[in-house]
């Protein structure tokens, strides 16, 4: 069965970076693509990127552009997600979803990544 | 800045029907945003419920349906469910960026 399975939660001080990965098993990696998603506390669904495992391309979210990079590792079916200079507004849920041909369907457990001096 | 609306509230009773709608500030939703709906319950990890406007996954019941409505996307409830309630966010594709709606919280009374 489809499975992406996130790493542990973080506790970053501002201004540092944090690196999150989501492993995927049960389907062919390289045929689908992850978009990552966030949510802060009590707060909506907010897209941050998307990699296909393909080929590599990507896309962002315009507002976390520059400060974000997703990558795959297709040796072991591992995407990541990387964002970098954080502030107290990142704290969120950061989950992965198989993401193909406009179509979401399975996702992570979720990461919680807190920011905090 | 794309920005996609939806109701922030809505309460159904159960065994009624309800519709949800999603709507973008570029202008009408059509069905080259690949709308998508998804359900999320407290503590809980969001689950895909439609995409492609109307299109069910093998898990998403029956009573569950996706359209397009008035230049919006729109996903109706039928026959809803105590457990129905939830929040439920639509995303809609702009060229290959996703953009969530602010979501919609869905009380069944």
């Amino acid at each position: 069965q489809v499975q992406l399975v996130q790493s542990g939660a973080e506790v970053k001080k501002p201004g540092a970076s944090v690196k999150v990965s989501c492993k995927a098993s049960g389907y062919s990696f390289t045929n689908y693509g992850i978009s990552w998603v966030r949510q802060a506390p009590g707060q909506g669904l907010e897209w941050v990127a998307w990699i296909t495992a393909y080929n590599g391309d990507t896309r962002y979210a315009q507002k976390l552009q520059g400060r974000v990079t997703v990558t795959t590792d297709t040796s072991t079916s591992t995407a990541y997600m990387e964002l970098r200079s954080l502030g107290s507004d990142d704290t969120a849920v950061y989950y992965c979803a198989r993401d193909w041909n406009y179509v979401i369907d399975y996702w992570g457990q979720g990461t919680l990544v807190t920011v905090s001096s | 800045q794309t920005v996609v609306t939806q109701e922030p509230s809505l309460a159904v009773s159960p065994g009624g029907t309800v519709t949800l709608t999603c709507a973008c500030s570029t202008g009408a939703v059509t069905s080259g945003y690949y709308p998508i709906w998804f359900q999320q319950k407290p503590g809980q990890t969001p689950r895909a419920l439609i995409y492609s406007t109307s299109n069910r996954h093998s898990w998403t019941p029956a009573r569950f349906s996706g359209s397009l409505l008035g230049g919006k996307a729109a996903l109706t409830l039928s026959g809803v469910q105590p457990e129905d309630e939830a929040e439920y966010y639509c995303l809609l594709n702009y060229g290959g960026v996703w953009v969530f709606g602010g979501g919609t919280k869905l009380t069944v009374l």
